[in-house]
């Protein structure tokens, strides 16, 4: 079985500073992950994702998350908040075949709130 | 390209109706996940859809059953309506998921049963 869990329900940070989103998965088998982005009201969308190669994940709106195997994590990052950063947060992983099989699992969220 | 498209943005009913939610996937995809979010929750997969057969299927009863169209819409049907159905019901569609495709996500469908 695979899951998700997101360290911290809530985040706030203030503009210009640094944002830091945790999220630790369980996996059985080489996990896909990503990181999703969910307004108000609306739907997901994604920031990045990694399958396999660089560990080191760049994605949109200066985001980035970094896979470490030995930890089981994929934090999220952006080296300086901006107020439409505000938003709730998903990780989720999908397992690379297997019964999990175009299933993704997603952790609690985290709301971002950044203050001026 | 229009994404994926959700009909009906907003629905209320009554405990024990039926209801069916509809869904368009992303030009160029054939293969439609259907997911429960609960107020607070992240989503939870109900099932995914492929070549108009269901291909994958999570926690949840029989009440929930759908459909893929050959044109690669889809339907969520939800029978005997409980107050805990009461959701955001988001449809995502991909090109033949192999789990590292990324998943297109609709707006959803917010459901309030009363």
């Amino acid at each position: 079985a695979q899951s998700v869990t997101q360290l911290g329900s809530h985040v706030s940070v203030s503009e210009g500073a640094l944002v830091l989103l945790r999220c630790n998965y369980s996996s059985s088998v080489p996990p896909y992950l990503f990181w999703y982005v969910q307004y108000p009201n609306q739907g997901l969308q994604l920031l990045l994702k990694y399958t396999t190669g660089a560990t080191l994940v760049k994605g949109i709106n200066g985001f980035e998350a970094e896979f470490k195997k030995s930890e089981t994590s994929f934090h999220l990052t952006k080296p300086s908040a901006h107020m439409s950063d505000a938003a709730e947060y998903f990780c989720a992983v999908n397992n690379a075949g297997g019964t999990s099989y175009g299933k993704l699992t997603f952790g609690q969220g985290t709301i971002l709130t950044v203050h001026p | 390209d229009a994404g994926v498209t959700q009909s009906p943005t907003h629905l209320i009913k009554t405990r024990g109706q039926q209801v069916t939610l509809r869904c368009s996937p992303k030009s160029g995809h054939d293969t439609v996940s259907w997911y429960q979010q609960a107020l607070g929750q992240g989503p939870q997969f109900i099932f995914q859809y492929y070549e108009e057969e269901e291909r994958q299927r999570g926690n949840f009863p029989d009440r929930f059953s759908g459909h893929q169209f050959p044109n690669y819409s889809s339907e969520l049907n939800v029978n005997a309506l409980l107050l805990g159905d009461s959701a955001l019901y988001l449809c995502a569609s991909s090109l033949s998921w192999t789990g590292s495709t990324e998943a297109f996500f609709g707006q959803g469908t917010r459901l309030t049963v009363v």
